[in-house]
């Protein structure tokens, strides 16, 4: 069964980076992912698209802040220098024979 | 600019029906495959229905399955939502999505602000 786990909550200081995971289930550690960033009152936002060799292709007017990266079933956001704005549900997204969505990382900027 | 613009959400009582819009503008609606993804007071997302290009293909999630109806009309612009039967548990804000091609199943690119369905008598 096609299933992605999250962290559900993560923190870091403004300024400062974090790198968030998400993990595909057993046997599909080959699948790709999208990266969602959901700020408070708002509708998602698509980041980046995740392949499992690390290649990412971003959205519109993502900031060079934003990166991903793979490791085996495990796909990473990293956010560099971050900002208040940065603080926001993140939600990973991928499909096969239908979508998946984790569960959401709360990201918290003190 | 793309945009996508949910219509449609509202209060209903449990067993009624409503039907949610989607306008869709800023990029050839046509050559895209749409979805609808819902998110429940305090929750995270769900998938709940994909739409091909053409019509072609449709998927829907195991808890919508027999109750909804996606479609689209590409001469306006629009995607659609039918839900029958609605259910308490179907208490949620409704996004439209763009998928990132014509076939369903790929990453969504672009997203709407949502529509609220309240199922409550």
């Amino acid at each position: 069964q096609l299933v992605l786990t999250q962290s559900p909550s993560a923190s870091a200081s403004l300024g400062a980076s974090v790198k968030l995971t998400c993990t595909l289930s057993s046997g599909h550690s080959s699948y790709a992912i999208a990266w969602h960033q959901q700020q408070p009152e708002k509708g998602p936002r698509y980041l980046m698209k995740l392949n499992s060799d690390g290649s990412h292709s971003k959205g519109d007017g993502i900031p060079d802040r934003f990166s991903g990266s793979s490791s085996g079933a495990e796909r990473y956001l990293t956010i560099s220098s971050l900002q208040s704005e940065d603080e926001a549900d993140y939600y990973c997204q991928t499909w096969g024979t239908g979508v998946v969505f984790g569960g959401g990382t709360k990201l918290t900027v003190l | 600019e793309v945009q996508l613009v949910e219509s449609g959400g509202g209060l209903v009582k449990p067993g009624g029906s409503l039907r949610l819009s989607c306008a869709a503008s800023g990029f050839t609606f046509s050559s895209y495959s749409m979805n609808w993804v819902r998110q429940a007071p305090g929750k995270g997302l769900e998938w709940v229905s994909s739409i091909s290009s053409s019509s072609s293909y449709i998927y829907y999630a195991d808890s919508v399955k027999g109750r909804f109806t996606i479609s689209r009309d590409n001469a306006k612009n629009s995607l659609y939502l039918q839900m029958n039967s609605l259910r308490a548990e179907d208490t949620a804000v409704y996004y439209c999505a763009r998928g990132q091609d014509q076939l369903p199943m790929r990453a969504f690119d672009y997203w709407g602000q949502g529509t609220l369905v309240t199922v409550s008598s």
